[in-house]
């Protein structure tokens, strides 16, 4: 069974700034996806950013990019220039990749409460 | 496009009572998975449909229950409801990948439920 490690349960920057969440996974696939969530207090789930564990270089999206450390099984988001609308709880989860016979659900951590302050 | 859907969006009922929860797929998907988040913590996995299947189990009795129909929407179903069972009730659809291993997709969520049992 797959494990995810969030490890900071709240985090407070100001905007503008740089943030950094921790992510850390535990599991003997070889083969498998990270993403990371946001849900608003609207509470629906969006996509932020997806990563393909074969895949060595960092997935980056406009303000968001990982550090994928595969050998570390740490998986950590980082936004820049950091935006009031970033305010959310944030979900690291792993998926196992298909191999056929159909995919495992998404397995997520806690969570992490990012708050920007004006 | 519409997204997914889920219906209704806050439900109360009481303990021992049975529930249906509804949920349409973004349109072009063909596979519903569905989660239950407590308050506070990350989704856990329920199962996943996919053919009117179901594919993928977690870690779930038997008084949850699911059907998917023809035309890919879903029902999570709950009987015997205990008051442990109030939570938010996401579903996520996606479509299968048409390669073999290496080939992944995003889940995109719905709003989900909010079942209270009293």
């Amino acid at each position: 069974a797959q494990t995810v490690t969030q490890s900071q349960p709240e985090m407070s920057v100001q905007e503008a700034e740089t943030v950094t969440l921790s992510c850390t996974y535990d599991t003997s696939e070889n083969n498998y996806y990270l993403f990371w969530y946001k849900q608003p207090p609207s509470r629906q789930m969006i996509l932020v950013i997806r990563q393909e564990a074969y895949k060595q270089q960092n997935a980056t999206e406009n303000r968001f990019s990982v550090n994928f450390q595969k050998a570390a099984k740490s998986f950590s988001l980082k936004i820049s220039d950091s935006q009031l609308g970033d305010t959310a709880m944030y979900f690291c989860a792993f998926m196992k990749g298909y191999s056929g016979g159909g995919a495992d659900g998404l397995t997520f951590g806690k969570g992490t409460h990012l708050i920007i302050q004006p | 496009d519409a997204g997914v859907t889920q219906s209704p969006t806050h439900l109360i009922k009481t303990r021992g009572q049975q529930v249906t929860l509804r949920c349409s797929p973004k349109s072009g998907h063909d596979t519903v998975s569905w989660y239950q988040q407590a308050l506070g913590q990350g989704p856990q996995f329920i199962f996943q449909y996919y053919e009117e299947e179901e594919r993928q189990r977690g870690n779930f009795p038997d008084r949850f229950s699911g059907h998917q129909f023809p035309n890919y929407s879903s029902e999570l179903n709950v009987n015997a409801l205990l008051l442990g069972d109030s939570a938010l009730y996401l579903c996520a659809s996606s479509s299968r990948p048409t390669g073999s291993v290496g080939r992944g997709t995003e889940a995109f969520f719905g709003q989900g439920t909010r079942l209270t049992v009293v």
